[in-house]
């Protein structure tokens, strides 16, 4: 099962806003629930920041928000600050037949 | 406070076998599906394995099925990766992962071991 597409790279100046997206197929992001965002930073362990396409864990800023069209996810991330410069990876649920899981290339975000 | 703890790893030449451990505390362990997703620069993240609450249901990403095991003791808050016919390219850091509810999302991840497989 191939990869989900991420942008490689993004960047923003600090409290702006900005989108990332996540373009699957229809049989995975298109076909289940269950995409997920991650945010990982050098050294630390990665972070679940959106469960069930839309959902934020408990402990999650609200600055973090994510929304789906057809076969592609996005992350938004409002009021950028510093610590939110990091590595972010979208994820979805593929089916038992077709791998499980799957994961983007990851998108490095700078916040300018 | 939830904390997964992986070991195991190392180097290894290709060919051999390796077992990750991972013990776990902070949550009731049998009520969580539990994951092995392992890291590189290269490729990013890359689901290998899970395993439902009670051992019921296992699944293996395609590049280590038939090679890798999953298994869990949940008398002993511990989850197992058996590997076997190992390449180079199962180089990668390997983290220990909660779910979330079962099989929905990767919730809380321990810092990995790192296994290298080189001559």
């Amino acid at each position: 099962h191939s990869a989900l597409t991420q942008p490689a790279s993004v960047s923003e100046s600090r409290g702006q806003s900005i989108t990332i997206s996540c373009t699957g197929s229809g049989s995975d992001i298109g076909a289940y629930n269950f995409v997920s965002w991650y945010q990982l930073h050098p050294g630390k362990a990665p972070k679940l920041l959106i469960f069930a396409v839309t959902k934020r864990p408990s402990g999650v800023s609200t600055r973090f928000s994510a929304s789906r069209s057809g076969n592609t996810a996005f992350l938004t991330i409002s009021g950028l600050q510093a610590e939110d410069e990091a590595d972010y990876y979208c994820s979805s649920f593929t089916g038992s037949d077709n791998g499980f899981w799957v994961f983007g290339g990851g998108t490095k975000l700078t916040v300018l | 406070e939830v904390q997964l703890v992986e070991s195991g790893g190392g180097l290894v030449q290709p060919g051999r076998s390796l077992r990750l451990s991972c013990v776990v505390s902070g949550f009731t362990f049998d009520d969580y599906a539990m994951h092995w997703v392992r890291q590189t620069p290269e490729q990013g993240l890359e689901w290998v394995s899970g395993i439902s609450w009670n051992s019921g249901t296992t699944g293996y990403a395609d590049s280590v099925k038939g090679r890798f095991t999953i298994s869990r003791d949940n008398a002993k808050n511990s989850l197992y990766l058996q590997m076997t016919g190992l390449r180079p390219e199962d180089t990668a850091l390997y983290h220990c992962v909660k779910d979330h509810r079962e099989w929905d999302a990767f919730h809380v991840w321990g810092q990995g071991t790192v296994v290298t497989v080189s001559p």
